[in-house]
């Protein structure tokens, strides 16, 4: 099973900073499976990023998603305040299909 | 637009089966593009892919619940099922139903998740 490790475990920004977020894998992810979703409370998560790079449907430019084999980030550029939430990172490369333990993105 | 929406008993004794249904509306669920999974999440805590089923009845689980898991799909009613046996408090959770591609396993629909508490 790949274990993904995100860091850090809370990130304290302000509106209109950025925030880079990070996971990391316990071994390589084929072909970039990793994907992102934001969690709100009392919501479902809502997919962000797929293939580590794309972005869903509707999902605004701010956000953007990189890196390869074990390592991986999601960037927001300039934080909007809708978008302090909680962020997952998963994997699709090998079953089982696995999710990071996520990042809080707080209010400074 | 696609909607799921999780249906069942809030509430399990330990030792007893959880059982819920995914109801699809708005799209097919015998498309041979998508699968239909559960994910579920403690109190608190983070997510937990708990298996996933194609139209056909094909299905995939994680195997850490393996032995106590079993996904249905009854494509007549729109609707997939997940059973888990021998429940305990552990398992005492939101439970989410969502769709993933058949070839990229994110989860692109998601329902409004249910909260299943195990307690006697």
């Amino acid at each position: 099973e790949i274990v993904l490790t995100q860091s850090p475990g809370t990130l304290s920004l302000s509106p209109g900073e950025r925030a880079t977020l990070s996971c990391r894998a316990s071994q390589s992810v084929s072909s970039r499976y990793v994907a992102w979703y934001q969690q709100k409370p009392g919501q479902a998560p809502r997919l962000l990023i797929y293939g580590a790079s794309s972005r869903a449907t509707g999902i605004p430019d701010r956000f953007s998603g990189s890196g390869s084999g074990t390592d991986f980030s999601l960037t927001i550029t300039r934080l909007e305040p809708e978008d302090f939430a909680v962020y997952y990172c998963q994997q699709y490369g090998s079953l089982p299909w696995t999710f990071g333990q996520g990042t809080k993105v707080e209010i400074k | 637009q696609l909607q799921l929406q999780e249906s069942g008993p809030r509430l399990v004794k330990p030792s007893e089966t959880l059982s819920l249904t995914c109801t699809v509306s708005g799209g097919s669920i015998t498309s041979p593009n998508f699968y239909w999974g559960w994910i579920r999440q403690p109190p608190g805590k983070g997510l937990e892919w708990i298996g996933s089923t194609y139209y056909s009845g094909r299905t995939d689980y994680n195997p850490s619940l393996k032995s106590r898991v079993t996904i249905s799909v009854d494509t007549s009613k729109k609707q997939f099922s997940l059973r888990l046996t021998s429940v305990t408090a552990a398992d005492t959770a939101v439970y989410y139903c969502a769709r993933h591609r058949a070839r990229d396993i994110y989860f692109d629909y998601w329902g409004q998740g249910t909260l299943v508490s195990v307690s006697s």
